[in-house]
């Protein structure tokens, strides 16, 4: 089973609102990752994190703050976004992290995320 | 850092036609080579995938990849398409040490 699975898929907020993106992958994997991906763009690596811990953070803004409670699950907290923060924010998963990663990474469908 | 660069944003075929989509990296080390496609309201979804051995890569629903280190390439080959492989491929590269980086993306419309 290589599967990653994400939700809510679709979810609109005001820029006052807080709200939580969820991702869940029962692989044993140890590296989960959040990316962006805005139309017509390949995705943007935002976090990655390796057993349970942040290990990486792509000078993220604060209004995204991650959140990995067990190795199975892996949050994204929101708070005050943009409407240029609207994308595509996709999850996923790979073995093991080696600095970054040099495993296959297996997506999520994504959640569609509208900023109003 | 490594980049990844896609030549052909846009391609239009024909059913049955063959396609070659390129993909040049830059980076001098050992990497790891990967195609990912994401089909029209989809998720990404691994194509195939390069880590050593055999240069000539075969994937999922038809598709192989070459990887020529000497070119820095590695090019995605389907001999015959159909109107279901309309969708975005992406190439992408990681190296130890180096996060994966994604190509822009090459869209790829089958007419029927």
């Amino acid at each position: 089973d290589t599967e990653v699975t994400q939700t809510p898929k679709h979810l609109v907020m005001g820029m006052t609102n807080k709200k939580s993106l969820k991702c869940e992958q029962h692989m044993g994997h140890r590296a989960m990752y959040w990316y962006k991906q805005k139309a017509k763009k390949p995705p943007e690596l935002m976090f990655v994190y390796s057993y349970e811990k942040l290990s990486i953070n792509e000078s993220v803004p604060s209004r995204f703050s991650p959140e990995c409670p067990n190795s199975s699950l892996l949050n994204l907290h929101l708070h005050a976004l943009q409407p240029e923060d609207s994308a595509l924010y996709l999850c996923a998963s790979s073995h093991t992290v080696d600095g970054f990663s040099t495993d296959t990474q297996y997506f999520g469908p994504g959640t569609r995320l509208t900023v109003l | 850092a490594q980049s990844v660069s896609q030549h052909n944003h846009h391609v239009i075929l024909s059913e049955a036609a063959s396609l070659e989509l390129g993909c040049n990296y830059s980076y001098g080390g050992t990497v790891n080579l990967f195609w990912y496609v994401q089909y029209p309201g989809q998720h990404l979804q691994l194509l195939l995938k390069y880590f050593s051995g055999d240069p000539l890569v075969k994937g999922i629903k038809g598709f192989e990849a070459e990887f020529i280190k000497s070119k820095f390439s590695f090019n995605l080959r389907k001999p015959s398409v159909q109107w279901s492989d309309t969708a975005e491929y992406f190439c992408a590269v990681t190296a130890a040490g180096n996060k994966l980086t994604f190509g822009g993306g090459t869209r790829v419309l089958v007419k029927p």
